[in-house]
């Protein structure tokens, strides 16, 4: 089965502009998470989808948004980019009901110069 | 005070060598606790998970949690070089959505 797939990989943005990461789930994982890693604050959640809602948000400010489609592919937005977002941005995938137990993928590296 | 504390090492060991690698937690509401292992330039790879109290054993890897201490153990034996990574403990409650992590203990085994 194959796993968690993001893209882009690697993306180079500079400050002010927009971006958006895309990320398929393992086949049958409803679930979407969307995780920030950076150096100095580690892995912090950004927020949750299923059934195309989003059912849990982290301490993000609201330049950070996602969506999820009916086929459970999701999307993060993040609006006026700002040096600080430079970051690895992980989506994790589960089963519902066993939402704990989440599959990541490699991750989207972002620089915003 | 963060909700999950792990020591960042690095931590150097021998091919061979017994591995501890640990967590404190405060957040008594957490119920399922997850080890993650995570190569230089990769996504986290879940290794295991375990449910509230008690030991899982995975091959070579043994997970041990104790709710009463808030704390969380991951024993490695027969440590090899492919073992080197970074290892990360992740928590959440019984809706088991949002992770919270540990800041990841960086693990190197020497030949």
């Amino acid at each position: 089965k194959a796993g968690v797939t993001q893209t882009p990989r690697y993306l180079i943005k500079t400050r002010g502009q927009q971006v958006t990461l895309s990320c398929s789930p393992i086949s049958g994982h409803r679930s979407v998470s969307w995780y920030q890693q950076t150096p100095g604050q580690g892995l912090q959640f950004l927020f949750e989808y299923f059934s195309e809602t989003q059912r849990n948000k982290g301490n993000f400010p609201g330049r950070f948004s996602g969506r999820q489609f009916s086929n459970s592919r999701s999307e993060m937005n993040v609006s006026t980019l700002e040096l600080g977002d430079s970051a690895l941005y992980l989506c994790a995938s589960s089963l519902i009901g066993k939402t704990y137990e989440q599959y990541f993928g490699p991750g989207t590296r972002l620089t915003v110069t | 005070q963060k909700e999950v504390e792990q020591d960042p090492g690095p931590l150097s060991v021998p091919e061979g060598a017994i591995v501890s690698l640990n967590c404190t937690y405060s957040n008594s509401a957490f119920q399922y606790f997850m080890w993650y292992r995570q190569y230089s330039r990769k996504g986290p790879e879940l290794l295991m998970y375990t449910y509230s109290s008690g030991n899982k054993e995975d091959g070579r890897f043994t997970a041990q949690v104790d709710k009463s201490s808030k704390y969380i153990s991951l024993f490695i034996r027969d440590s090899q070089p492919s073992d080197s990574a970074t290892y990360l403990c992740a928590m959440t409650g019984l809706s088991g959505s949002r992770l919270t992590f540990g800041e990841g203990t960086q693990l190197t085994v020497n030949p």
